[in-house]
């Protein structure tokens, strides 16, 4: 599976966009990319996955470039609960979920 | 129901105990796995479980075996664990026992082993 970039923190006042890029520039035509988030302590979350498209479900929005080398991940209105490590993965479906360092993201009030 | 639960919550064992991590899911899923996570890395495969068989075992030390009596059950049993093997295991599970798309995890079992 190709491998991501993403940055190692990231700081997001309360309310406002969280914008969390992601630089996966050796992505496969059949990979997707998928977004956990893991609050402090728990489980990894599911947030959202694509292929080709955008995509926009109730807790973020995914942004695919035309060229499918980099992804951003939105979430619209920051809270303090959306404090916690993304991670963005790709992955074709076919071999288990590698996950990378991730972005820490701090909701600040 | 989506959840993914984990048995016990936190556990204590000695180098010479044997204790097992349980996870269960009813949703369903053909697929269940176990991970691996240290303080501040992210979570690491360790086994892979598809229609109730072992289909992925990342080389992991014979001192942690896992089981599957059914499709909703996954245990862990720990034998003769050494410190480092102090770490949150978790639990997650998946529809498809052929594919590997969203994974839906369980919160975690926190060890220590002194």
């Amino acid at each position: 599976d190709a491998k991501t970039t993403q940055p190692p923190s990231m700081d997001c006042a309360e309310g406002r966009a969280a914008n969390l890029p992601c630089n996966h520039s050796t992505i496969s035509g059949n990979e997707y990319v998928y977004w956990y988030r893991q609050i402090h302590s728990q489980g990894p979350q599911y947030i959202i996955h694509g292929l080709k498209n955008n995509e926009t479900n109730e807790m973020a929005s995914l942004i695919i470039t035309e060229d499918r080398k980099s992804s951003t991940l939105i979430l619209p209105h920051a809270t303090l609960r959306d404090t916690a490590v993304y991670y963005c993965i790709v992955n074709s479906g076919n071999t288990p979920l590698v996950f990378g360092k991730g972005t820490r993201l701090s909701v600040i009030a | 129901d989506t959840e993914v639960t984990q048995t016990p919550k936190h556990l204590v064992m000695g180098m010479t105990n044997k204790k097992s991590l349980k996870c269960e899911q009813h949703m369903g899923h053909r697929a269940m796995y176990w991970y691996k996570q240290k303080a501040k890395k992210p979570p690491e495969l360790m086994f892979v479980y598809s229609y109730e068989k072992l289909s992925i075992n990342e080389s992991v030390p014979s001192r942690f075996s896992p089981e599957c009596p059914n499709s909703s059950l996954l245990n862990l049993h720990l034998h003769a664990l050494q410190p480092e093997d102090s770490a949150l295991y978790l639990c997650a599970s998946s529809q498809s026992g052929t594919g590997w798309e969203t994974q839906y995890f369980g919160p975690g079992t926190r060890l220590l082993v002194l």
